[in-house]
């Protein structure tokens, strides 16, 4: 089956810095990678994500990478801000449709003032 | 409704006790998930719905859990005999196809967070 691996496990920043959250998988047939924002006490939340016919797509302050031939992609946070802090997860799936998502094990996030 | 609803929000049980946890879905969202949440981790998949039949049962640990969507929208997760190492947050998501294809994604609800002592 699936595994990804999410690294770091944990991540301090200063506002107005970048952060980046690396993920990787192992079943190549993976072709659906979404990230979720994780606040305390309540569901993830998806904030972006990205099919494996791109290699990099855009949301205003939020962009991911994914390189298919290294199995790896990535979350890219630009101008940090104190609301940004949470926990961050990667997932990887088959198929965009009815599918199950594989989960990394998460980053916390801290955007210090 | 607006969101993915997760009944209880939180529940603390005896050991070997038997407990239900209810999921609201999306009004109109066909599949349905469960997973559970360890402390520390990221979700695991426990169970895929899809209208009314279970289409992927295979992240159930053992025969304990079981879980329902009698009409195709609400979903009872049951647990039997529950042993402390149930102790996690379940999560239930929704989700459809629809027609947004950038944004096509789960919708997960907060959670109930289960206890067993």
């Amino acid at each position: 089956g699936e595994n990804v691996e999410q690294h770091p496990s944990t991540l301090s920043v200063q506002e107005g810095d970048s952060a980046v959250i690396k993920c990787t998988y192992s079943d190549s047939a993976s072709n659906y990678f979404p990230w979720y924002k994780q606040e305390l006490g309540k569901g993830p939340q998806l904030i972006i994500d990205i099919r494996s016919n791109v290699g990099e797509k855009k949301d205003q302050r939020i962009a991911v990478t994914l390189n298919k031939t290294a199995k790896h992609f990535s979350l890219h946070i630009t101008e940090t801000q104190p609301e940004d802090s949470a926990v961050y997860f990667c997932a990887a799936s088959r198929d965009s449709g009815y599918s199950t998502l594989t989960f990394g094990k998460g980053t916390m996030l801290l955007v210090s003032p | 409704g607006a969101g993915v609803s997760q009944t209880p929000s939180n529940k603390v049980t005896e050991k070997g006790k038997y407990v239900e946890l209810r999921c609201d879905p999306i009004s109109g969202h066909t599949a349905l998930y469960w997973y559970r949440q360890s402390l520390g981790q990221g979700p695991e998949f426990l169970i895929y719905f899809q209208g009314t039949g279970a289409a992927d049962d295979s992240g159930l640990p053992n025969d304990r859990f079981f879980a329902v969507r009698p009409e195709g929208s609400v979903s009872t997760l049951k647990i039997q005999r529950t042993e402390r190492g149930d102790s996690a947050v379940y999560l239930c998501a929704s989700s459809s196809t629809g027609t947004d294809t950038d944004r096509y994604g789960y919708t997960f609800g907060s959670g109930t967070r289960l206890t067993v002592v």
